[in-house]
């Protein structure tokens, strides 16, 4: 099976600050990648598919890039309510893996 | 309005079972796959099971496989998880996610709650 790393696992940033994190796949998966947004206590909500595809409402200083094995979320410019856990989830075929995470928080 | 509504967890001894539900309403239920995606505590998420829209595809993660079954009822709107033998790694929030035009997942419910443990 495919697996998924993230990397950094968790990370400290200061608003306005430009943040970037990076996901891996141990096989190619093409651009079959998602990032999901998960605040604490909440729901997980999709921020991206198709590797740089934004979801409807998702705020536009969210940015993915990638394809094949390195993919990236870049949020441009920190904003409080993006305080976080960040997943990446392959989705080519199962099983449908997600990374590990990677927490977000302000400086 | 897509709402994804679970039910069924609670506090179970382990080896025993359990089913859960999602009732589903605000899309067209038979024209998505749909998935279980459970988080124990603290920890992150882990894909569970999926299943296409007519039931002709189904997918098991390595560590459910063999004891959980996953099943739909597209009369119902209803999307269900039988866990047989269960463990107390299984302990989790255990979501119902609807798949998109591909196996990643636009809409989740609130979740509930397995908790395995005698």
């Amino acid at each position: 099976d495919i697996q998924m790393t993230q990397s950094p696992s968790s990370l400290s940033a200061s608003v306005g600050d430009r943040v970037t994190i990076t996901c891996r796949a141990s096989q190619g998966i093409s651009n079959y990648l998602a990032w999901y947004q998960q605040k604490p206590g909440k729901v997980p909500k999709l921020l991206i598919h198709a590797a740089s595809t934004l979801q409807s409402g998702v705020p536009s200083r969210f940015s993915g890039s990638g394809s094949g094995t390195d993919f990236t979320l870049t949020i441009s410019s920190l904003q409080p309510e993006d305080v976080a856990t960040y997943y990446c989830q392959k989705y080519n075929s199962a099983p449908f893996t997600f990374g590990p995470g990677t927490k977000v928080d302000i400086k | 309005e897509v709402q994804l509504v679970e039910s069924g967890g609670g506090l179970v001894q382990p080896g025993r079972s359990l089913r859960l539900s999602c009732a589903a309403s605000g899309f067209t239920f038979d024209e998505h796959a749909m998935h279980w995606v459970r988080q124990a505590p603290g920890k992150g998420l882990e894909w569970v099971s999926g299943i296409t829209w007519n039931s002709g595809s189904i997918n098991y993660a390595d560590s459910v496989k063999g004891r959980f079954t996953i099943s739909r009822d597209n009369a119902k709107n209803s999307l269900y998880l039988r866990m047989n033998s269960l463990r107390a790694e299984d302990t989790a929030l255990y979501y119902c996610a609807k798949a998109s035009n591909g196996d990643f997942f636009d809409y989740w419910g609130q979740g509930t709650l397995v908790t395995v443990s005698s």
